[in-house]
């Protein structure tokens, strides 16, 4: 069964509000977790390392204050897109590692459209 | 130069035949390496890892490491029209703290 999910599993948002997608890892602790977003077509593009109790670490390229990041708790990342635009249109997927510190598993991602 | 590098496809291979799968890596300090099937709409799912030269079995599935040439492989056997997908290679560095470096993908079909 799933090891990972994520809420919501779609949104629809206008242009300028802000979205919050949630990550949890169901049945163990996940100190590390990790965003992706993938367009169509496309491969997927690792955004940030969220770190409990601590600052998320942003790939090159990746606004920190457009996709915030926090993770509460063990078993909780959250990332917030603020001020959506239509670019901001994406598949947004976290994963976690699971059974040591190298297998990750992914949540079933978030599709996000902003219109 | 990508540090994971797939041929993106597409691989055409009739249902019960054997679909190869490669993958090379530039970077010698990569660990740990793995297989992903992502279908279309949807996130990758894992199906294999592998640490260690050689082969490892599980099911239908073969994954295969040669550190020396750099290079892993995932071969799928007696192949499914239900194994038509993306297949992403993955390595870590097990000094960047579980972070994945993923290729493209190769995409996979299988025909019936």
């Amino acid at each position: 069964g799933a090891v990972v999910s994520q809420h919501p599993s779609w949104v629809i948002c206008k242009s300028g509000t802000s979205v919050k997608i949630e990550c949890r890892s169901l049945d163990f602790q996940a100190t590390t977790m990790f965003w992706y977003r993938q367009f169509p077509k496309q491969s997927l593009m690792l955004m940030a390392t969220s770190n409990e109790g601590s600052k998320a670490t942003y790939e090159q390229g990746v606004e920190k204050d457009k996709f915030l990041i926090n993770h509460a708790s063990l078993t909780l990342s959250t990332l917030t897109v603020t001020s959506a635009h239509p670019e901001d249109s994406s598949f947004y997927i976290c994963s976690a590692p699971r059974q040591g510190p190298y297998e990750q598993y992914f949540g079933p991602g978030t599709r996000l459209t902003v219109t | 130069q990508k540090e994971v590098e797939q041929n993106s496809g597409p691989l055409s291979v009739p249902e019960g035949a054997i679909a190869s799968l490669n993958c090379t890596y530039s970077d010698r300090v990569s660990q740990s390496f793995f297989w992903y099937r992502q279908y279309s709409g949807k996130s990758p799912e894992l199906i294999m890892s592998i640490y260690s030269n050689g082969d490892k079995e599980d099911g239908r599935f073969t994954a295969q490491l040669n550190k020396a040439s750099q290079y892993v492989s995932l071969l799928i056997r007696d192949s499914q029209p239900s194994d038509s997908a993306t297949y992403l290679c993955a390595a870590i560095n097990t000094g960047t703290a579980s972070k994945l470096t993923f290729g493209t993908g190769t995409r996979l079909q299988v025909t019936l």
